[in-house]
């Protein structure tokens, strides 16, 4: 059965205490790994895409990896606006989207 | 460019009841997704429908059904509701269908069953 699974489930961190979060998924055939972010009160909002093992993305503190059993989502230096819900959802070959729970990330000033 | 549009954003019904939630999607978006969200399960995806069409549906009971108009908008409907249907109801919206790669995401409706 398809499975993506997130940890850890709640971070907490100083301001500028660099850290990952981790997106590990057992799913048949992967055509995409989605990673997006959710503040409270509203929808998620994209980030990334990875497709293939090796790959990876960045966009100002984040950094997003591949691997064919997981995925990083790392955050160096990060602000307290940084904070928010950081989800993952990989596609299977059926096309069918499965996410993970999510992990908090509380950066504190 | 505005953003993908929901309405209502709350609503409160009791069991038995069944509620109709619409998504606007971002103009020229064709797909539309729908998500069911709580705190013990997670996001879980509905269905999308891409022109007017379901392409793709979770694993829900016939309870849960949509729609979608011929510009892009989509209602999904609930029937005779459970306890265990109050979620939050999410629409995302993109450019072509099992395009999951940046899906834009409505701010939701706050289902509370009674």
């Amino acid at each position: 059965e398809d499975q993506v699974t997130q940890s850890p489930e709640a971070l907490r961190l100083q301001e500028g205490e660099s850290s990952s979060l981790n997106c590990s998924y057992t799913v048949s055939g992967l055509r995409g790994l989605f990673w997006y972010r959710q503040d409270p009160g509203k929808g998620p909002e994209f980030l990334f895409t990875l497709y293939s093992a090796g790959e990876e993305k960045e966009k100002e503190r984040l950094k997003a990896t591949l691997t064919k059993k997981e995925s990083f989502l790392h955050i160096t230096a990060p602000k307290p606006e940084d904070s928010a819900t950081y989800l993952c959802a990989v596609q299977d070959s059926n096309y069918q989207l499965i996410w993970g729970a999510g992990t908090k990330l509380i950066i504190k000033p | 460019k505005a953003g993908v549009t929901q309405t209502p954003r709350y609503l409160i019904k009791t069991r038995g009841q069944q509620v109709t939630l619409s998504c606007s999607p971002i103009s020229g978006h064709r797909s539309v997704s729908w998500y069911q969200q709580t705190p013990g399960q997670g996001l879980q995806f509905l269905f999308e429908y891409f022109s007017e069409t379901q392409r793709n549906k979770g694993n829900f009971p016939g309870r849960f059904s949509g729609r979608q108009f011929s510009n892009s908008r989509s209602e999904m409907n609930v029937s005779t509701l459970e306890l265990g249907d109050s979620a939050l109801y999410l629409c995302a919206s993109s450019l072509g269908h099992y395009s999951y790669n940046e899906q834009f995401f409505g701010p939701g409706t706050r289902l509370t069953v009674l």
